[in-house]
């Protein structure tokens, strides 16, 4: 069982937006702004696509957005197209000096 | 072009010890940043296994803690992991990175990963 909560899938049409929650304790998300989201396509590495809560590596499409509330984080992906269809994973720094994962939501485009 | 690659045995038995290699090309590790181990598996996902920065500072899992070693051979350009006493829970791909700038944790540049299996 993973320490961070994320839906198991989410489904959008093309165009549309979708979020996608990462659930956790006041030890992690809620208590530091050090949560990354990576997404990850079959037989691949996953890819880093926000950091620090908010921020984009320079590469990284702004369809691409995050955001946290309390001890939830957020992936929003605007402008939903088909190479967005892949299992996405959030990641937090906890006050035990080290990293969690959530188990990953699949996005499926329809 | 930064480049990573994994190398080491698709299986080990267990008990014994699992030893990984990162060869990194297109940068020099003794040049800065973290570097790290992530691990994923399919019954637990992706797990941070560790990071280290050449200059001193190394960071384990702590639920691994006592069986991980982190280590690096700036001359050759290659960090390794070294994993103890392992069990078929250690079954998983095992990815090494560089992580962002911003924060060690952040893996940003990835390998293409390695398939360890724990088998007799």
């Amino acid at each position: 069982q993973s320490a961070l909560t994320q839906p198991a899938s989410v489904s959008g049409s093309p165009g549309q937006s979708i979020s996608i929650s990462c659930t956790g304790t006041s030890s992690d998300i809620g208590g530091y702004d050090y949560v990354s989201w990576y997404q990850q396509h079959p037989g691949r590495a996953p890819k880093l696509l926000i950091f620090d809560v908010a921020n984009r590596p320079s590469e990284v499409s702004d369809r691409f957005s995050g955001s946290k509330s309390g001890n939830t984080a957020s992936l929003t992906i605007s402008g939903l197209q088909a190479e967005d269809e892949a299992d996405y994973f959030c990641s937090s720094y906890t006050s035990a000096n080290d990293w969690v994962f959530g188990g990953g939501t699949k996005v499926t485009v329809l | 072009q930064l480049q990573l690659q994994e190398s080491g045995p698709g299986r080990v038995r267990p008990s014994e010890t699992l030893s990984l290699t990162c060869a990194v090309s297109g940068f020099a590790i003794r040049d800065g940043y973290y570097w790290g181990w992530i691990r994923q598996s399919p019954g637990k996902g992706l797990e941070w296994i560790g990071s280290f920065y050449t200059s001193g500072n190394t960071y384990y899992n702590p639920s691994l803690k006592s069986r991980v070693s982190i280590s690096v051979d700036t001359d050759k350009n290659e960090f390794y992991l070294k994993l103890t006493s392992v069990t078929a829970t250690d079954t998983a791909v095992y990815y090494c990175a560089r992580e962002h700038l911003a924060h060690w944790g952040y893996p940003e540049y990835w390998g293409q990963g390695l398939l360890a299996t724990v088998s007799s």
